[in-house]
């Protein structure tokens, strides 16, 4: 089965301007995840969708990061102004059904460079 | 606050050596917990759960409720068994989201 995919890759941008992920997740899973990774540290959830509804997003800046999942299925994740310490790796994950016991599964993530 | 601890940044040992990855985790009630793995330019992705109880590519974890740990080991280490290996934990309330540790990084030494 084709895996979670994400896009772009790489960004580098200048602080204060804007920046969009997209994530599209394994066929079938209700459940999408946002993750930021900053070097030397492990993943944190910044938000998860069940479906097309926000289950969790308490650990996501609202100042200045928007995610939307329209039609439960494909993400996207947005930065507006992007400040310095947001450089990190954005990783979209994805799962069955969203149980404590599930599987997620991770696409490549996008490294983002903010200068 | 719920937390995982992962005390080794790096760690190294012989092919054929014994493995041990320590994972210690802060929370009050009975988690789900999950051992994930990166290796070299490949995506995270999950190596066993607890509640498997199951044995992948010979690493074995046991809870550990009275020391809160999770322990990875492996009995013979291989040079394959290099990568970066993070501990989380769902605490299967609410969201069920992930708490993943630092991370410790596994480098097996031919």
């Amino acid at each position: 089965e084709a895996g979670v995919a994400q896009s772009p890759r790489y960004k580098i941008i200048e602080k204060r301007q804007s920046v969009a992920f997209w994530c599209n997740p394994i066929s079938g899973h209700a459940t999408l995840y946002w993750y930021q990774q900053i070097l030397g540290q492990g993943p944190k959830l910044l938000i998860q969708f069940q479906n097309n509804g926000v289950v969790d997003d308490s650990q996501l800046p609202k100042d200045r990061f928007s995610a939307e999942r329209l039609k439960g299925v494909d993400s996207t994740l947005k930065i507006q102004p992007a400040k310095l310490e947001d450089s990190a790796v954005y990783l979209c994950a994805s799962s069955l059904y969203g149980g404590a016991t599930d599987t997620q599964y991770f696409g490549p993530g996008t490294r983002l460079t903010v200068l | 606050a719920q937390r995982v601890t992962q005390p080794e940044k790096l760690l190294s040992v012989f092919k054929g050596a014994p493995v041990e990855l320590k994972c210690n985790y802060s929370y009050s009630g009975s988690p789900e917990l999950f051992w994930y793995v990166q290796y070299s330019r490949q995506r995270l992705q999950l190596l066993l759960r607890h509640i498997s109880r199951e044995s992948i590519k010979g690493f074995t974890a046991d809870l550990n409720k009275g020391e809160t740990s999770f322990h990875l080991k492996k009995p013979f280490a291989q040079e394959e068994d290099s990568a970066m290996y993070y501990c989380a934990f769902s605490t299967g309330a609410g969201s069920y989201q992930l708490t993943f540790g630092k991370g410790t990084k596994l480098s097996v030494i031919p």
